[in-house]
């Protein structure tokens, strides 16, 4: 079946240590991509997203992705975590034969301990 | 920008009953599609609404209906609710139909009992 994975459920850091969250998805064809995140508490928010061009992403609070076509893969990074980035992540992929959807993986969450 | 709201934020309803979700589009926005988050899992798509129309839909039963109003607020209506349907509803809006940059609301926790 299509879909999108997430191969870490919780990943526990410290503070100032390097990030890296898998995302693979099996979806052929053109697809858009997209990292979310949800703080504790509050709302889905969008990280960063893309659609063509360049594949290494910038989003915000540091945060970037790569697109690997040949990998189907759209990997999350952040060189050094902060507490504050204790959340759940979640990726998502759009592709023309879903439709309109967006397509969620089940969600890693994230721990940084201070 | 006064985001999405959605409402109720919390809801206990019985099985066999029916529910109505709301949710009121960020400014501007005329696309709004709802999703079902279970705990422990990510959100999964059950439709689209632009400009009043359903504009696509995921592997979710009849019973589970929606509208969308001239000012782009949109309603979930849930029939006959069966206890796996206790979830976070979530609510996006976007400003155009294929224009991914998807606000969303904080969501109405639905327990069926």
């Amino acid at each position: 079946a299509q879909s999108v994975s997430q191969h870490n459920h919780h990943v526990i850091l410290s503070e100032a240590a390097s990030l890296e969250l898998g995302c693979n998805y099996s979806y052929g064809g053109t697809v858009n991509l997209f990292w979310y995140v949800q703080y504790p508490g509050q709302h889905l928010q969008l990280l960063l997203k893309y659609f063509s061009g360049d594949p290494l992403v910038k989003g915000i609070k540091g945060f970037e992705a790569e697109f690997i076509k040949s990998k189907f893969s759209f990997n999350l990074r952040k060189p050094s975590v902060q507490w504050s980035d204790t959340a759940e992540y979640f990726c998502a992929v759009n592709a023309e034969q879903a439709g309109t959807a967006l397509i969620f993986g089940k969600g890693t969450t994230l721990s940084v301990s201070s | 920008e006064t985001g999405v709201t959605q409402s109720p934020t919390h809801l206990i309803k019985t099985r066999g009953q029916q529910v109505t979700l709301r949710c009121s589009s960020q400014s501007g926005h005329n696309t709004v599609s709802w999703y079902q988050q279970a705990l422990g899992q990510g959100p999964q798509f059950i439709f689209q609404y632009y400009r009043e129309e359903e504009n696509g839909r995921g592997n979710f039963p009849p019973r589970f209906s929606g509208l969308q109003f001239p000012n782009y607020s949109s309603e979930l209506n849930v029939n006959a609710l069966e206890l796996d349907d206790s979830a976070l509803y979530l609510c996006a809006s976007s400003l155009a139909k294929f224009n991914y940059g998807y606000t969303f609301g904080s969501g109405t926790r639905l327990t069926v009992v």
